[in-house]
């Protein structure tokens, strides 16, 4: 059974860094074609897809946040570490973490999400 | 950058047809997949690849993508398909979501 869970801080200042790690089970990043996304959603708003890593530590970003944003795996912990820095109130949001899967990124669903964990951002 | 457009809200009264479409540019050259959303839950698959259901996904859930728009249809809608659905392509390097559409069972 493949299962995905993200762990972090609850509330988190303007201006500092955010780290969330997704830590999952049921699968290995280091097999062929599989990869670990995060994805976000403001409350009441849509999906955000913020940054991905395959298996071959192959890594892609979101084109307005790129800047902002770091993607890093722990393949022996089955852990997924996404950073994102200068916070703001407007990066207040449930983070999701989700597994993808297949050797081409144009074919590629996600198709199993974490239950996500809620970011507010707030002095 | 590459835009994915879809209707605030569909209504459909219970038992009868829902389409909803996803608009982007030349998307019927890209592969579309459909999330399911319900309150409070992460989203759920359910048509990847225009119109290929995961397992588990009940047939009335059907896709399919030509020209610039992609429609997920939901045939016999019960008020259990209650939800917000969301389209999502691969796109110069980038995953793009659609602005997601809430569906209604009347």
């Amino acid at each position: 059974q493949v299962t995905l869970r993200e762990s972090g801080p609850a509330l988190v200042k303007p201006t500092q860094t955010l780290t969330l790690t997704c830590t999952f089970s049921g699968f290995s990043l280091s097999t062929s074609g599989m990869c670990v996304s995060w994805i976000r959603q403001p409350p009441g708003k849509a999906l955000e897809w913020l940054a991905l890593i395959d298996w071959d530590d192959d890594k892609y970003y979101s084109t307005s946040l790129k800047t902002r944003l770091t993607i890093s795996k722990d393949t022996s912990k089955n852990q997924v570490v996404l950073t994102m820095t200068n916070m703001d109130p407007v990066d207040t949001a449930t983070y999701y973490c989700a597994r993808i899967l297949g050797p081409n990124p144009g074919t590629r669903a996600f198709d199993i999400w974490g239950q996500g964990t809620m970011v507010t951002v707030s002095s | 950058s590459y835009e994915l457009t879809q209707p605030l809200s569909v209504s459909v009264a219970l038992g009868q047809t829902a389409r909803i479409t996803c608009g982007g540019n030349n998307i019927g050259s890209k592969n579309v997949h459909w999330y399911q959303q319900k309150p409070g839950q992460a989203p759920v698959l359910v048509i990847y690849r225009d119109s290929n259901r995961p397992s588990g996904i009940p047939e009335r859930f059907s896709g399919s993508n030509s020209g610039n728009t992609a429609t997920l249809t939901i045939s016999r809608a019960q008020a259990g398909d209650e939800a917000d659905y969301y389209c999502q392509v691969w796109d110069s390097s980038t995953y793009v979501f659609g602005t997601g559409t809430k569906v209604t069972v009347l």
